[in-house]
């Protein structure tokens, strides 16, 4: 069945890059997504990748798919402290036409 | 432009209780869904739907009620409200070719 595994905690320091993992196991996906969420409030969609794409880049973040490991990673450059949130990845199941997330990474950004 | 509106944002409810969530969108979206989010446990799929008069079920349907009368509103019905059902739901909108889902601001559910 589908299944989205990231892990859940990573920590920073202000100014480096942050890199979250995810993995995936749907093949037939077509777009992979991540979101973020702060707290209290609800899911606001960073950037997405076609699944026929290896990378995608947008101002700081930068978006690598390896699909031949379904691997996903999201960077984040020059890491600030309102990056503080909980990043989820999520998998397109066309074929359900639903999102299926992961449990989501909670990145600190410490001074 | 109001995107996706969710009320109420906060809910109470006693064990056995009834209620509905109510999910409207402004965007005319085809797609609709209703998620509910534990901690660690990500996003949960509860229903769907693909347009008015078209709904299905998702990974944790039981226990709830879905209906699609119009495009723009997408209502959960808790039929007998659990402690199991603390939760805060998001209810989300897609158009269709469209490249993400647009989610609402939430609703935080305790049942006592």
């Amino acid at each position: 069945g589908e299944d989205v595994e990231q892990s859940l905690f990573l920590s920073v320091r202000e100014g480096d890059s942050s890199v979250i993992n995810c993995t995936y196991t749907d093949s037939s996906s077509t777009y992979l997504y991540w979101y973020k969420q702060e707290p209290g409030a609800g899911l606001q969609l960073l950037t997405y990748i076609f699944s026929n794409m290896d990378m995608k880049q947008d101002q700081r973040l930068t978006v690598l798919l390896n699909k031949k490991d379904k691997h996903l990673s999201l960077r984040i450059a020059d890491t600030q402290t309102g990056d503080s949130a909980i990043y989820f990845c999520a998998e397109f199941s066309g074929g359900y036409n639903k999102l299926i997330f992961g449990a989501g990474t909670r990145l600190a950004v410490h001074p | 432009n109001a995107g996706v509106t969710q009320t109420p944002k906060f809910q109470v409810l006693k064990t056995g209780q009834s209620m509905t969530l109510q999910c409207a969108q402004d965007m005319n979206h085809e797609y609709m869904s209703w998620y509910r989010q534990d901690p660690g446990m990500g996003l949960r799929l509860i229903h769907y739907s693909v347009g008015a008069g078209i709904t299905d079920q998702g990974e944790v349907p039981n226990g709830y009620n879905v209906s699609r009368s119009t495009t723009e509103d997408f209502p959960l019905r808790l039929l007998s409200a659990a402690p199991s059902q603390t939760s805060v739901y998001f209810c989300a909108s897609r158009g269709t070719g469209g490249y993400g889902y647009t989610f609402g601001s939430g609703t935080r559910l305790t049942v006592v």
